[in-house]
């Protein structure tokens, strides 16, 4: 049982759409991260969040603590945001995501 | 500020040879983390060290892989001898004191290959 959910595992996007990635949880947590790592390996933090919602550029992440529950969501998608996105939390320890792979088409 | 530096970025060796990789955490930061992230997998926890002490290694094959993270800076992880299910990307990251609530800053990883 992987304590930390991620859909859709794989998603192709033209650019310009609207991107919704989706973490469910079922262990007490302190923080949710969201992650980026591209081709390669590199990997980069992009939010780390407890409680509402916080935007960066065209990046926006929420959580609802009650529910278990994030969204990773990208505004007007561009191709530079292919990248796998990597879903994490933090209790006891850190559990990852299995990630989503994002695509977008020109 | 300088991340966190891994060396080498690639390594390919042959089943049963011994491997190192090193990472250097950002200035500072005294808790480091070594992962291993199999192909469409997310990272999975090998150790943490929160200065020099390791305070997780649960989850590292002993029998195999040891790590060191002397004067509680640079750390090494070494396999041997290395089997073919090793091949991997492997990750270091570092964070800012202890706890879970620090956001962790990774390295590029070094890809392994094992022939």
């Amino acid at each position: 049982k992987n304590e930390v959910e991620q859909s859709p595992q794989n998603l192709t996007a033209q650019e310009g759409e609207f991107i919704t990635i989706n973490c469910s949880y079922s262990v007490g947590i302190s923080a949710l991260h969201w992650l980026q790592q591209h081709p390669g390996g590199g990997i980069v933090s992009l939010f780390m969040l407890s409680s509402g919602k916080k935007k960066h550029g065209r990046l926006i992440a929420t959580i609802n603590i009650q529910e278990k529950h994030s969204s990773l969501h990208i505004t007007a998608s561009h191709p530079r945001d292919s990248a796998v996105y990597i879903c994490a939390v933090t209790g006891n320890q850190f559990y990852f995501g299995t990630g989503t792979s994002l695509t977008v088409i020109p | 500020e300088a991340g966190v530096v891994q060396s080498p970025r690639y390594k390919i060796i042959e089943k049963k040879q011994p491997v190192a990789f090193w990472c250097n955490p950002i200035s500072g930061h005294n808790t480091l983390y070594w992962y291993l992230q199999n192909l469409g997998q997310g990272p999975e926890l090998l150790i943490r060290y929160e200065n020099e002490e390791a305070v997780d290694d649960s989850q590292l094959p002993k029998d195999r892989f040891s790590a060191e993270r002397l004067k509680g800076v640079d750390s090494t992880l070494k396999i041997q001898p290395a089997e073919l299910g090793d091949s991997a990307v492997y990750l270091c990251a570092s964070s800012l004191g202890q706890g879970s609530n620090q956001p962790q800053h990774f390295g590029d990883g070094t890809r392994l290959s094992i022939l």
